[in-house]
């Protein structure tokens, strides 16, 4: 298995309150993503990352930010948590190149419930 | 992207090998196939991919007829553990800044004892 590990695995917070997720690699893979996945949405991108520092918009990016200041690492951040945003999230990581950058490996996901 | 249909679910007994198929007739020149699956509260995990030749990994071989309109997963001894939605997306290589990768709704496969 790929060494991509998120934490924290659960979490269950308040409305309003602010929520970081961590995603950690071993693989040093140039590429991190974030996705959500809800039933009946299947898995939607959230930010994704091209290498230290640059990060671009997914398609469901409103209430969330990320950051990326180092290659292992790529966090995702709900500033004001909202009850919408409950659902599990998973990161991925890929390498670039024409082919490997469709070879995504996920991470094991973290389950959060905003009450 | 274009488009893929799976069938919404198979059944499959233990030790027998398991064909999940997958049409993609509006597939272009330089769009890959690739194939996922997603065991029950984990992550999804890619299996395999290709272009036109047929292609196997430990994992799993990919069939690709000559017109590249539809594919075939094949899982040679099926195990309980690959109780799993299987996933089929095509998708040409990217360079640019679409990395999104779309899950439609898969066939779920269930590996019976």
């Amino acid at each position: 298995d790929a060494g991509i590990t998120q934490s924290p695995r659960h979490k269950v917070t308040e409305t309003g309150t602010p929520v970081t997720l961590r995603c950690h690699q071993t693989e040093n893979h140039r590429y991190m993503y974030w996705y959500r996945q809800d039933p009946g949405h299947g898995l939607r991108l959230i930010h994704y990352s091209y290498g230290v520092k640059d990060t671009d918009k997914g398609e469901v990016s409103d209430g969330y930010s990320v950051s990326r200041s180092k290659t292992e690492d790529f966090l995702l951040t709900l500033e004001s948590a909202t009850s919408s945003q409950t659902s599990v999230y998973f990161c991925a990581i890929s390498e670039p190149g024409a082919q490997r950058v469709n070879e995504q490996f996920f991470g094991p996901g973290t389950r959060l419930t905003v009450l | 992207d274009a488009k893929t249909t799976q069938p919404t679910s198979m059944d499959c007994a233990e030790g027998r090998a398991a064909n999940l198929p997958c049409n993609h007739s509006t597939i272009s020149g330089n769009e890959y196939v690739y194939w996922y699956r997603q065991i029950h509260s984990q992550g999804p995990q890619y299996i395999i991919h290709g272009l036109k030749n047929n292609e196997t990994n430990e994992m799993a071989s990919l069939i690709i007829t000559e017109d590249r309109k539809s594919s075939t997963l094949i899982l040679p001894h099926a195990t309980l553990r690959d109780t799993a939605v299987y996933y089929c997306i095509v998708r040409a290589p990217r360079g640019g800044s679409n990395y999104k990768l779309t899950f439609g709704k898969g066939t779920l496969l269930t590996v019976n004892p």
